[in-house]
């Protein structure tokens, strides 16, 4: 089974900060991660797929990057309705596995 | 833009299936896969399974042996039968639309989730 780690657990952050959460994976994913964003009480959202692809309506502030087992999520200038759950997602093992979540709080 | 939307008892009882619904509007279920997904209260996310609009499935492994998928299409809606229930098995559960593209799949749309409690 591919284990994916996210890095930090929490996080605390201004708005108007650029942060980065990494998602490491147990063996080699190529560029098969996705990575979701979740509030409190709320669905998960899609934010970016195939490593660093923003579906429409994502705003440009965030962005994505890796391969292999490490990858990036960056949010540049944070904005107020980004404080939330991110959790990365890998799309290669038949068990299509979710990190354990990194919360952004604000500071 | 696509909708989806869980029901099923909130509560079961230990031993017994656990069994939910999903119903898809403002859009075709054909030419996507339907995926559950759930989170256990203040935990991640874990992925159950998928069925396309044709009837195929793809479970996870670590649930295989007790999860069923099954697609009505002509209803627009799929279901989880997931047997013999443990207080485990205490979670929201979602579903969610599931895109397949050449870099596998993620979860494009999704429903807002509904809580079920296993407990006597």
């Amino acid at each position: 089974d591919i284990q994916m780690t996210q890095s930090p657990s929490s996080l605390s952050a201004s708005v108007g900060d650029r942060v980065t959460i990494t998602c490491r994976a147990s063996q080699s994913i190529s560029s098969y991660l996705n990575w979701y964003q979740q509030k409190p009480g709320k669905a998960p959202r899609l934010l970016i797929y195939a490593t660093s692809t923003l579906p429409n309506g994502v705003p440009s502030r965030f962005s994505g990057s890796g391969s292999g087992t490490d990858f990036t999520l960056t949010v540049n200038s944070l904005q107020p309705e980004d404080f939330a759950t991110y959790f990365c997602q890998e799309s290669y093992s038949v068990s299509l596995t979710f990190g354990g979540g990194t919360k952004l709080e604000i500071k | 833009q696509v909708q989806l939307q869980e029901s099923g008892p909130g509560l079961v009882k230990p031993s017994e299936t656990l069994s939910l619904t999903c119903t898809v509007s403002g859009g075709s279920m054909n030419s996507y896969d339907w995926s559950w997904i759930r989170q256990p209260p203040g935990k991640g996310l874990e992925w159950i399974g998928y069925i396309s609009y044709s009837g195929n499935t793809k479970y996870n492994p670590a649930l295989k042996s007790r999860v069923t998928i099954l697609v009505d299409t002509s209803k627009n809606q799929f279901s989880l039968n997931l047997s013999s229930a443990t207080a485990a098995d205490t979670a929201v559960y979602f579903c969610a639309r599931t895109y397949t593209s050449a870099w596998g799949e993620h979860f494009d749309y999704w429903g807002q989730g509904t809580l079920v409690s296993v407990s006597s």
